[in-house]
């Protein structure tokens, strides 16, 4: 089975920094994987996901993602971010073919809390 | 309106009570799933079922039940509420066999005193 962790449980940052999300997995074979926002009070929505390809995604709102096989890894960032993005944010994992289509559940990780400060 | 809708949102019941927390899409997907999120432990998986027929225990499913009573309904139970069953439940739905990706509810936000 797959477990997800994410190193951070709360992250404080002022506008304009830039942000990086760590977020590993632990699962031998392929792979699809996800990044998913929580807003405060709101549900979750997908904020970007790699099934194969370029292991450099990009999301909405200006956040990307890179997929490091080797290290597996899949990093959430965001050269510069607002206010707007305090929210929490999932990274996710599920195992895959090689062709992006899933075997079964989704599996989360903790969390990690982002505050930007105006 | 919503292609995945929870009721009730919030519900504050006693110990010891039954509850039902029910979730009906509209999205058409034959996949639907409970979630429970518990500060710092992120999103755990109660239920799933990959259709009408099928039911699976996710990693938390003590004390809960589901029943799948067609496509787009899947409901909830907890047969006897306890206080650390408090959380944040939310339903989802995914394609089948699709990419695994999640389509979520808004999320019940449950208290048992």
């Amino acid at each position: 089975a797959q477990s997800v962790s994410q190193h951070n449980h709360h992250v404080i940052l002022s506008e304009a920094a830039s942000l990086e999300l760590g977020c590993n997995y632990s699962y031998g074979g392929t792979v699809n994987l996800f990044w998913y926002v929580q807003y405060p009070g709101q549900h979750l929505q997908l904020l970007l996901k790699y099934f194969s390809g370029d292991p450099l995604v990009k999301g909405i709102k200006g956040f990307e993602a890179e997929f490091i096989k080797s290290k597996f890894s899949f990093n959430l960032r965001k050269p510069s971010v607002q206010w707007s993005d305090t929210a929490e944010y999932f990274c996710a994992v599920n195992a895959a073919n090689a062709g992006g289509t899933s075997y079964g559940k989704l599996t989360f990780g903790q969390g990690t809390i982002l505050t930007v400060h105006p | 309106d919503a292609d995945v809708t929870q009721t009730p949102r919030n519900r504050i019941t006693k110990t010891g009570k039954r509850i039902m927390l029910e979730c009906s899409q509209t999205k058409g997907h034959d996949r639907m799933y409970w979630y429970r999120q518990d500060p710092g432990l992120g999103l755990r998986l109660i239920y799933y079922s990959f259709d009408v027929k099928d039911i699976n225990k996710g990693e938390i499913s003590d004390g809960y039940s589901v029943s799948r009573q067609a496509q787009a309904k899947f409901s909830l139970s907890l047969e006897s509420a306890i206080p650390n069953q408090t959380a944040l439940y939310f339903c989802a739905t995914s394609t089948n066999p699709g990419t695994g990706e999640l389509f979520f509810g808004e999320g019940s936000r449950l208290t048992v005193l």
